[in-house]
């Protein structure tokens, strides 16, 4: 069963620690992305990798940090100089080159900060 | 960089209506426009998209129509349902530019009311 799977769907952070989110795809595709996902914000960009060992910062890559060491697999790491990182994160990826292609989403992973 | 402008932000309709969303962009250069519907608690998938050399696109009781002179976009729904709930996401994104990275308004909280 091709997709995107981001896990864990639920994390409990304490202030001041780093966190790990994970996003693994199976559908062959060169191109990755992390979003944040805020009520009333739409989808904002964090980080994307075009291909394996590259990655470029977003619009809001401030207190994150990725690596692309794997075509399957792209880690976000929250760190603690993300003031705010209570969000929902959505992992998605599609075809590089494919600026009209399909992005396919992970069901997200709901991180909150205690 | 674009600038993705949707409105409204909530929308609330009566069984068999219609529901007209709207988005305005910044960029001249983006030509490919596609919108994604997310479900309560689900992915965000990508449910019609439309390429600047068209100017409308139907798929059964979706469409959405394209003014590129005035930079905007709209998606239209027909005899509303109530599976038809969910908030809805237009992006835009040039396929001249490197990354292709698709941005996103701000969504829209569709409910149908049974």
């Amino acid at each position: 069963d091709g997709g995107i799977t981001q896990s864990p769907k639920y994390l409990f952070r304490k202030e001041g620690q780093n966190v790990t989110l994970s996003c693994e795809q199976n559908l062959n595709h060169d191109a990755m992305y992390w979003y944040r996902q805020d009520p009333g914000q739409g989808l904002r960009l964090i980080y994307y990798s075009q291909i394996v060992n590259d990655f470029q910062k977003g619009d809001i890559a401030e207190g994150y940090s990725v690596s692309r060491e794997k075509k399957e697999s792209f880690p976000l790491t929250v760190t603690s100089a993300q003031k705010n990182p209570t969000a929902f994160y959505l992992c998605a990826s599609r075809l590089a080159g494919a600026g009209t292609g399909e992005l396919f989403f992970g069901e997200g992973s709901r991180l909150t900060v205690l | 960089g674009e600038n993705v402008e949707q409105h409204p932000s909530t929308l609330s309709v009566q069984e068999g209506d219609s529901a007209v969303i709207k988005c305005t962009y910044s960029d001249s250069a983006s030509n490919y426009f596609p919108w994604y519907k997310q479900e309560l608690g689900k992915r965000p998938q990508l449910i019609i998209d439309i390429r600047s050399n068209v100017g409308e696109k139907k798929d059964q009781r979706i469409a959405v129509t394209l003014n590129k002179t005035a930079k905007h976009f709209s998606l239209h729904i027909t005899e509303t349902q109530p599976e038809d709930s969910a908030v809805y996401f237009c992006a835009a994104s040039s396929t001249q530019t490197g990354a292709n990275n698709l941005f996103f308004g701000t969504g829209t909280r569709l409910t149908v009311i049974p």
